[in-house]
């Protein structure tokens, strides 16, 4: 059974510096990874997904690397602002007929003006 | 409609009553999931619908829980004499196809407390 863990489950750090979020599956066989936005009361937001045959995916200042074979994800984000203060969840997908995806229980980022 | 609306956005019930849940995909997509998120943990799978039919229903906790989905559009995701463990947010989302290719859009989430 897919198990999904992200590191550290909380994150505070000031405004500007760049910083770098864990995600770790146990089953390397996946199809694709999603890293989501989660604001307090909200649903999620998709900001990044890596197909299995990808290595990294960027958008603005976000990267997202994918290590298929040691099963680990990075979210990294640049210069970071109050703005991207959020849970942070990484989800995979393990295909084989199914949709599901498996999520961890996020990362909870506070970036301190 | 631009995004996934669910509703109600918030429910509280007693212990016993049955509840319906309420999901608008956007416009155009044929996959639609149902996720339940309960209090500090990850978000569970439910269920996963192509068009109307449900391939994939492993993730129903119990046979008081059904959901439905008609004209390819709305689904309602329905919970039957309801207990204090049912409590949670209750996500949906959709998807242009049922691909693992395809970025899934979230809703909002009805909020769920069972006393």
């Amino acid at each position: 059974k897919q198990e999904v863990t992200q590191i550290p489950a909380a994150l505070s750090v000031p405004e500007g510096e760049n910083l770098v979020l864990n995600c770790s599956f146990t089953d390397s066989a996946i199809y694709n990874l999603q890293w989501f936005r989660q604001d307090p009361g909200k649903g999620l937001t998709s900001l990044l997904l890596i197909q299995s045959s990808q290595r990294e995916q960027t958008s603005g200042r976000l990267n997202a690397s994918l290590d298929k074979s040691s099963g680990r994800s990075t979210l990294y984000i640049a210069a970071s602002q109050p703005g991207d203060s959020a849970t942070y969840l990484c989800a995979v997908n393990s295909g084989a007929g199914s949709y599901q995806l498996t999520f961890g229980k996020g990362t909870k980022l506070s970036v301190i003006p | 409609g631009a995004g996934v609306s669910q509703s109600p956005s918030n429910k509280v019930t007693e212990k016993g009553k049955d509840v319906e849940l309420r999901c608008d995909p956007i416009s155009g997509h044929t996959a639609l999931y149902w996720y339940r998120q309960r209090l500090g943990q990850g978000l569970e799978f439910l269920i996963y619908f192509q068009g109307n039919s449900a391939p994939d229903k492993s993730g129903l906790p119990s046979d008081r829980f059904s959901a439905e989905r008609t004209g390819e559009s709305v689904s309602t995701l329905t919970i039957q004499r309801t207990q204090q463990e049912d409590s949670a947010v209750y996500l949906c989302a959709s998807s242009l196809q049922g691909s693992t290719r395809n970025t899934i859009y979230f809703g909002e989430g009805s909020w769920l407390t069972v006393v």
